[in-house]
């Protein structure tokens, strides 16, 4: 079985500039969680998802939103980028959108110019 | 509060045991978590203890959980090399959330 796939794996942009970044959660699960990763912050949780519907989200200004699909695909978009959102963005997912297992994918390492 | 704190660093020798520590703030938590990133990868899970146990083992992990003190340790027996990682725990309400508070995480480092 696969696991979480995050594409881009690596992402340059220039600020001011937008991105979206992209997860496909394990065959099966429903859930979809984000989570960005800086030296300075730590694991910080964004939002999570949940047949289509977001159900929680971080302390993250409105730049950063994200959506599920049907299919439970997850993207994440970042608006009017800064340097500070130079990150490692996380996707996780579970089966039925309780914290018992939490998968990760590896990232996608976006570096704001 | 939401703050979960890790010691930053750990040396250990190959073979030795290895105890990573963790203390968090929010004694409503209902899961805790171990996790292990490696350089360039995402988060994998090690595993996690439901806040009503005391102790969990698996193979070489033992963790335990102390929640008057809400302290957590994870330890690592007979260290490999493999295991050189960044650790972090992780806590969580449970129920219908993903939302995991992490540590800051503990550099684990073995030598050989």
């Amino acid at each position: 079985k696969a696991g979480v796939t995050q594409t881009p794996r690596y992402l340059i942009k220039t600020r001011g500039q937008q991105v979206t970044l992209s997860c496909s959660p394990i065959s099966g699960h429903r859930s979809v969680s984000w989570y960005q990763q800086t030296p300075g912050q730590g694991l910080q949780f964004l939002f999570e998802y949940f047949s289509e519907t977001q159900r929680n989200k971080g302390n993250f200004p409105g730049r950063f939103s994200g959506r599920q699909f049907s299919n439970s695909r997850s993207e994440m978009n970042v608006s009017t980028l800064e340097l500070g959102d130079s990150a490692l963005y996380l996707c996780a997912s579970s089966l039925t959108g309780v914290t018992e297992k939490l998968f990760f994918g590896s990232g996608t390492q976006l570096s704001v110019l | 509060g939401e703050d979960v704190e890790q010691s930053l660093f750990l040396s250990v020798r190959e073979g030795d045991s290895s105890v990573i520590n963790c203390t968090y703030t929010d004694s409503s938590s209902t899961y805790l978590y171990w996790y292990k990133q490696e350089p360039g990868a995402g988060l994998q899970l090690l595993t996690y203890i439901f806040s009503n146990m005391d102790m969990k083992q698996d193979q070489r992990l033992t963790v335990l959980l102390n929640k008057k003190d809400k302290h957590l340790s994870l330890r690592i027996a007979d260290t490999q090399t493999g295991d050189s990682a960044i650790y972090f725990c992780a806590e969580s309400k449970g129920g219908a959330t993903n939302k995991l508070i992490f540590g800051t995480g503990t550099l684990l480092a073995v030598q050989p």
